[in-house]
């Protein structure tokens, strides 16, 4: 059974650009959640997305926004590129409901690197 | 919001018994313990979870006592790659419609020497 997929793996862009990042989920999950990962402030939950409705938000300002379309798959886009947005985007899906009981299994992310 | 508390970094011996110590004193009724393990340039994987008491696996066991302020990840008989960064979650079993958010600690680093 296929892990969760992210693409691209590695990503370089300038401050002002915007990004979009793909997750592609395992199999028959249907909750896809987004994270962003630094050095400084270690993992933190961008939103997670559930049947094609985002359910749960992080405090993160509204560049950062995503969608899921009806096969589960997501995408993450953020606007006005900043140096600090330079970080590691996981994504991670699960069977249903994004609760601590049914385990999230995460993909190995998206590096973005702003210059 | 649980917040967590783990130590920043744990440095043990090839076929040593880890324990990591997670506190979460304001765990909710509801919340789930979950570990995960990290290896540079991947994504974290589960561990193991728990609620209360003693949950084991094939890889690890979670202690839980009574109060659930606390748990403690136990890695029997670790190995050169058991080195990563380890990861405590508190969170809520069913978010729908709840504003929580899953918080993950800041998590340890474990390196285990030859």
């Amino acid at each position: 059974k296929a892990g969760v997929t992210q693409t691209p793996r590695y990503l370089i862009k300038t401050r002002g650009q915007q990004v979009t990042l793909s997750c592609s989920p395992i199999s028959g999950h249907r909750s896809v959640s987004w994270y962003q990962q630094t050095p400084g402030q270690g993992l933190q939950f961008l939103f997670e997305y559930f049947s094609e409705t985002q359910r749960n938000k992080g405090n993160f300002p509204g560049r950062f926004s995503g969608r899921q379309f009806s096969n589960s798959r997501s995408e993450m886009n953020v606007s006005t590129l900043e140096l600090g947005d330079s970080a590691l985007y996981l994504c991670a899906s699960s069977l249903g409901s994004q609760g601590a009981d049914q385990p999230q299994h995460f993909g190995d992310g998206t590096r973005l690197s702003i210059l | 919001l649980a917040k967590t508390t783990q130590p920043i970094s744990m440095d043990s011996y090839e076929g040593q018994e880890v324990n990591i110590t997670c506190s979460h004193n304001n765990i909710a009724t509801n919340d789930y313990i979950t570990w995960y393990q990290q290896f540079p340039s991947q994504g974290p994987r589960f561990i193991i979870q728990g609620y209360k008491t003693k949950v084991t696996n094939e890889v690890a066991s979670l202690f839980i006592p009574a109060d659930r302020k606390s748990s403690t990840l136990s890695l029997p008989r670790v190995s050169l790659s058991d080195t990563a960064v380890y990861y405590c979650l508190v969170g809520p079993r069913f978010s729908s419609g709840s504003a929580r958010q899953l918080t993950f600690g800041s998590g340890t680093q474990l390196t285990v020497l030859p």
